[in-house]
């Protein structure tokens, strides 16, 4: 089953605005990965933020972790047509040995 | 470096026959091997984790004598979809993984069966 539920679902946003995505999962974790995924391609990792980490930032990207609340948010700033594509947490979890869940993902539009 | 291939990329087969996926890491050995299935706009689901040397172990509903899953070697593991149905059509997944904090994914093989 899965792990993580994102919101929203799908998004649709304009060039040059902010896009925030967000992640709950529902038990401990090791670590917490983003991924982009374009249709019908391999997945891009973008950043992993571990369960004693608050915030990371790569580039336009800022993750940040609630471990207390279990979710987690990626915000992509200033946003551009290339950022179309699927984004989805996945959670490092080590409970009946070490795997990585996907949550559902959210599939974001950004209109040039 | 983390360079992961899957072998094929496409494979179209008919119904009743089975289909082997390879995956290799080009550039690092992978302790561990995590195999995806993924539908048409949905996510990542996980059907099994395996160790080097070590039988899978397979998540919850996923049949193992349907998919075996070989890893021999710290770079190369095989998925074998058996008997294969139009309802195992899907986006088969590798990742490799030579640590905790490390994941690298292969480039994924989409699986048609008419």
């Amino acid at each position: 089953s899965q792990q993580g539920e994102e919101d929203p679902q799908a998004l649709s946003i304009q060039e040059g605005e902010n896009a925030t995505m967000n992640c709950s999962y529902k038990t401990s974790i090791n670590n917490l990965q983003w991924y982009r995924q374009n249709s019908g391609r391999g997945l891009v990792h973008l950043i992993l933020i571990r369960s004693n980490e608050r915030e990371k930032h790569s580039g336009r990207l800022r993750v940040t972790l609630d471990t207390s609340k279990k979710s987690s948010s990626l915000l992509i700033t200033a946003s551009r047509a290339a950022d179309t594509a699927s984004y989805f947490c996945a959670t490092g979890l080590n409970t009946g040995g070490f795997k990585t869940i996907f949550g559902a993902g959210t599939r974001l539009f950004v209109k040039a | 470096g983390a360079v992961v291939s899957q072998h094929p990329s496409w494979v179209i087969c008919k119904s009743g026959t089975s289909v082997k996926i390879e995956c290799r890491s080009l550039d690092f050995q992978a302790t561990t091997m995590f195999w995806y299935r993924q539908f048409p706009k949905q996510s990542l689901m996980l059907m099994a984790t395996s160790n080097e040397g070590s039988k899978a172990t397979y998540e919850q509903g996923v049949e193992k004598d349907k998919f075996l899953i070989n890893h021999a070697s710290l770079t190369l593991s095989t998925l074998t979809v058996t008997s294969a149905h139009p309802e195992d059509s899907s986006f088969y997944i590798c990742s490799p993984t030579p640590g905790r904090d490390e994941q690298y994914f292969g480039p994924g093989t989409r699986l048609t069966v008419t």
